[in-house]
């Protein structure tokens, strides 16, 4: 496809269950972004990955929170015991990442999760 | 903490040009000025960037003071269908893209 794909789009869980959320970005885009978005608020930034390293980890709001990325490609981002307070868009992005110059983000459609 | 300063909301009648403005007074050299906009229940789209010079693409026209300390995004035919939050985000190239709370353009009949 052209474009972020993110799976599944909409998760329902019950408090206490982990889930996992996945992003496949555009292909050849060596950056790779997670944010979350609760209802009515902004993004928040959760973690950033270029190529299968994270640099910043800053917007991981607990060690419930993890992610990883297979070399250029897919992510998963996956949530342990899950809280209510989890609920949100959990949104990937994508980028080409050039060296100095100005980055596009390239954003998929998120995952909407919900937790019971 | 996002470094620009949006107005919460705007209206603009369709047809007519939205003219969005951002503050960032703290502006450092190498740092761009972004614009995404997101439309409701759909991941923020990019629109445009630029460092010093006023930028024009197919979608919108960025215009930046001398000082760079603020900024205008110029949607120059509004549509129905540009109806969304905008963001106006500052950042270096080794920066992760941190949103603010963005203005809510609403375009009117």
């Amino acid at each position: 496809g052209a474009g972020v794909s993110q799976s599944p789009s909409n998760k329902v869980t019950e408090k206490g269950k982990d889930v996992e959320l996945r992003c496949d970005p555009i292909s050849g885009h060596t950056a790779l972004y997670w944010y979350r978005q609760r209802l009515g608020q902004g993004l928040e930034f959760l973690i950033y990955f270029q190529g299968n390293s994270a640099p910043d980890k800053s917007g991981l709001p607990s060690d419930r929170f993890s992610a990883e990325r297979t070399g250029e490609s897919v992510s998963t981002l996956t949530i342990q015991r899950t809280q209510q307070e989890d609920s949100a868009v959990y949104l990937c992005a994508s980028s080409r990442k050039l060296q100095g110059a100005a980055e596009k983000l390239f954003f998929g459609s998120g995952t909407q999760l919900s937790v019971l | 903490d996002a470094k620009t300063t949006q107005p919460p909301s705007m209206d603009c009648a369709e047809g007519r040009a939205a003219n969005l403005p951002c503050n960032h007074s703290t502006i450092s050299g190498n740092e761009y000025v972004y614009w995404y906009r997101q439309i409701h229940s759909q991941g923020p789209q990019y629109i445009i960037h630029g460092l010093k010079n006023n930028e024009t693409n197919e979608m919108a026209s960025l215009i930046i003071t001398e000082d760079r300390k603020s900024s205008t995004l110029i949607l120059p035919h509004a549509t129905l269908r540009d109806t969304a939050v905008y963001y106006c985000i500052v950042r270096a190239y080794t920066d992760k893209l941190i949103f603010g709370t963005g203005t809510r353009l609403q375009v009117f009949p």
